[in-house]
C-alpha cells in the first residue's frame, strides 16, 4: 500500500526566504506525483505535476524535484511572499494496484512571518 | 471556463438526514473524482467516473453513500442517514484522460463542507 509522508507538518519562515519542503513515499512504482496548494477551507490548487520519467518541473518561483528511486521529491519556493501562506500537499499516482487515485500526503502548514 | 464548481459550499445537518451535493466539472473533462478529507488529514479518495461510468468505489464509500453520474456531465453524491463521523469536506475532482496516467492532471473544485450535528 502505497503512503506518503511530508515533513515537516509545519513551517513558519520570515518573509524573503527561500524553503524547501519535504515530500516521500514509499512505493516507486508511481506514473506521477502532483504538488498541491490548499487555502484554509478551500479546495485544493495544483501547483506542478512530474511525470515519472521527469526528474523535475518549474513553474515561476517554484521548482519540483522528483526522485523516484527513493521515493523523495522536494518543492522549492524562491524568495517567499506572503500570499505563499497555505499548506502544501504532495500526491502520487501509483502504477500497481489502484492506479486511478491520488494518495495525498498530510501537508505542510506554511506560515509566513512579516 | 470557471474550473470545477461545488455546491453547496457548507451544509449543515442533523444526524439522520439525507444530503446531497453537486459537482460540475470542466466541460471537456471525462473523468470525475470524489474525495474526503477531514482536518488536518490528506484527501482520501472516494469514487471516480470516467464518462458516467462509476468505474471504483473505496471501502471507504459504506452503503450509505451513491454518487451518480447522468450523461456523463454534472455528477451527485448522495449520504443517506448522515452520521456525526460524515463530516468532512467533500472534494471533486475532474480530469481529461488520454490514455497517458503520467500525464492526467487533476483539477479540484472549491469543496463542499458538510457538518453533521
Amino acid at each position: 500500500k502505497q503512503e506518503v509522508t511530508q515533513i515537516p507538518a509545519a513551517l513558519s519562515v520570515p518573509e524573503g526566504e527561500n524553503l524547501v519542503l519535504n515530500c516521500s513515499f514509499t512505493d516507486s512504482a508511481i506514473y506521477n506525483l502532483q504538488w498541491f496548494r490548499q487555502d484554509p477551507g478551500k479546495g485544493l490548487t495544483s501547483l506542478l505535476l512530474i511525470q515519472s520519467s521527469q526528474r523535475e518541473q518549474t513553474s515561476g518561483r517554484l521548482n519540483a524535484s522528483l526522485d523516484k528511486s527513493s521515493g523523495r521529491s522536494t518543492l522549492y519556493i524562491a524568495a517567499s511572499q506572503p500570499g505563499d501562506s497555505a499548506t502544501y500537499l504532495c500526491a502520487v499516482i501509483s502504477s500497481g494496484g489502484s492506479n486511478y487515485k491520488l494518495t495525498f500526503g498530510k501537508g505542510t502548514l506554511l506560515t509566513m512571518n512579516p | 471556463d470557471t474550473g470545477v464548481s461545488q455546491n453547496p459550499r457548507h451544509k449543515i445537518t442533523k444526524r439522520g438526514q439525507n444530503v446531497t451535493f453537486r459537482c460540475d466539472p470542466i466541460s471537456e473533462h471525462n473523468r470525475l473524482y470524489w474525495y474526503r478529507q477531514t482536518l488536518g488529514q490528506g484527501p482520501e479518495f472516494l469514487t471516480y467516473f470516467q464518462n458516467e461510468a462509476q468505474l471504483e468505489k473505496s471501502r471507504l464509500l459504506s452503503d450509505r453513500f451513491s454518487a451518480e453520474r447522468p450523461k456523463g456531465s454534472f455528477s451527485t453524491l448522495e449520504i443517506q442517514r448522515t452520521e456525526q463521523g460524515d463530516s468532512a469536506m467533500y472534494l471533486c475532482a475532474s480530469s481529461f484522460w488520454r490514455g497517458d496516467r503520467g500525464g492526467e492532471k487533476l483539477f479540484f473544485g472549491s469543496g463542499t463542507q458538510l457538518s453533521v450535528l
